[in-house]
């Protein structure tokens, strides 16, 4: 059974700073790995989506990669503002790729202005 | 483009009675559907997926049940609802293919 964990499960960092947050699966066969973002009470936002043959995928100030081998993946996100104050969401997906995702329990961010 | 919409928004039942949320999708034709559960303190839970009408797949025990009666409609229902029951329930669809899935806004429901 697809198990997702990520840490760490909170952080509080300045504006501007550079900030990595982690992902690890514990099946490496998966057929794609998705981060979202989640604001409170509300839905969630795709940020980015990799397939397990790529190994990373970028928008913006953020940045995901992929290693799929060791299980395991970073979100970058640069120049942080107080507006990327959210919970930052890894899902994995498996199967065939209809299949459900298998979720973390997120990194619950903090932009001190 | 395509949108997906989920209703009520915010729901209160007493233990007991019955749950019906709905979830529609539009812009798109054959998408897979999925219904999740996030409950207090937990991560994101998969309850049931679909990949076309009448096909339905569940992935935990429990006291739901969902049904796909059209192609862009999924609904999630109960005929008795429990404590446990209660969370944020959240609907999603993905193209064919394994594609990024797209949530919609969830339904936070309370059971008293």
């Amino acid at each position: 059974k697809q198990e997702v964990t990520q840490i760490p499960a909170a952080l509080s960092v300045p504006e501007g700073e550079n900030l990595v947050l982690n992902c690890s699966f514990t099946d490496s066969a998966i057929y794609n790995l998705q981060w979202f973002r989640q604001d409170p009470g509300k839905g969630l936002t795709s940020l980015l989506l990799i397939q397990s043959s790529q190994r990373e995928q970028t928008s913006g100030r953020l940045n995901a990669s992929l290693d799929k081998s060791s299980g395991r993946s970073t979100l970058y996100i640069a120049a942080s503002q107080p507006g990327d104050s959210a919970t930052y969401l890894c899902a994995v997906g498996s199967g065939g790729g209809a299949d459900g995702l298998t979720f973390g329990k997120g990194t619950h961010l903090i932009i001190q202005p | 483009s395509q949108t997906i919409h989920q209703w009520p928004a915010t729901l209160v039942q007493p233990v007991g009675s019955p749950l019906s949320l709905e979830c529609t999708v539009e812009g798109t034709s054959n998408p897979n559907l999925y219904w999740y559960r996030q409950a207090a303190g937990r991560g994101l839970q998969l309850l049931f997926y679909s990949v076309g009408i009448g096909q339905i797949s569940s992935e935990v025990p429990q006291n739901l049940s969902a049904s796909r009666p059209q192609d862009r409609q999924f609904i999630l229902s109960s005929k008795k609802l429990l404590l446990s029951d209660s969370g944020f329930y959240l609907c999603a669809w993905s193209s064919q293919g394994g594609q990024p899935q797209h949530f919609g806004d969830g339904t936070r429901l309370s059971i008293l």
